[in-house]
């Protein structure tokens, strides 16, 4: 059972351009959720959905970052005009949607943002 | 955002000694989680706590969900190089659509 897939690892930009993260959540998992992480300090949540719903966005800034997670395909993580305090490391973590165990999530291994 | 108070923010310690870290908060949580988070990796489960006083193992780890459902502790027996890394707690809430509230991190640093 493959783990969380995030791609891609490490993403290069140059300031406005646009940033697309992709998410794969573990097979069963129907939630997912969005992190980001600044050199030397924890995460910081974003956002949590399910398939084709946004159930929290209330750690999103407001303008530029959007969220989806589409009945088919990955989860997307994009951030329009990007700029050099958007330098990080995005995280994904998804969970179970049943069992005993749905509230633990799992995390990938993450797309380390660079904007020049 | 809320954050749970991690204790200690960093150690060091000599190879073979034991460590001892917790997670404290004001609010009651149904679930605790103990992650371990390599240099340019994405945090690793260790453990995971269901039931108030619960305690659990996974090798020379031990972790304990507190009575009060209000802290945790994470224990690491004869430590060894490779448990160098960064430990986060994570607590569930009872309530709110997002509920995973995360510690700040325990920066661990093992001297061979």
């Amino acid at each position: 059972n493959a783990g969380v897939m995030q791609n891609p690892r490490h993403l290069v930009r140059r300031r406005g351009q646009e940033a697309r993260l992709r998410c794969s959540p573990m097979k069963g998992h129907s939630h997912v959720y969005w992190y980001r992480q600044l050199p030397e300090e924890g995460l910081k949540f974003m956002v949590y959905l399910q398939k084709e719903n946004i159930i929290d966005e209330s750690g999103m800034p407001k303008e530029r970052f959007s969220a989806e997670f589409p009945k088919e395909g990955p989860s997307i993580l994009r951030i329009q005009q990007v700029v050099r305090g958007d330098s990080a490391a995005y995280f994904c973590a998804s969970s179970p949607s049943s069992g005993p165990s749905t509230d633990t999530q799992y995390f990938g291994p993450g797309t380390r943002l660079t904007v020049l | 955002g809320q954050q749970l108070n991690q204790s200690p923010q960093s150690m060091f310690i000599q190879e073979g000694e034991d460590v001892s870290m917790n997670c404290t908060s004001s609010s009651i949580f149904n679930t605790w989680l103990w992650y371990k988070q390599d240099p340019g990796e994405g945090p690793v489960l260790l453990i995971a706590l269901y039931k108030a006083g619960e305690l659990t193992s996974n090798g020379r780890l031990t972790a304990q969900f507190g009575i009060t459902r209000k802290d945790s502790f994470l224990n690491i027996s004869a430590s060894i190089p490779s448990d160098v890394g960064i430990y986060f707690c994570a607590g569930l809430r009872t309530s709110g659509t997002y509920k995973y509230i995360f510690g700040t991190g325990t920066r661990l640093k093992v001297l061979a």
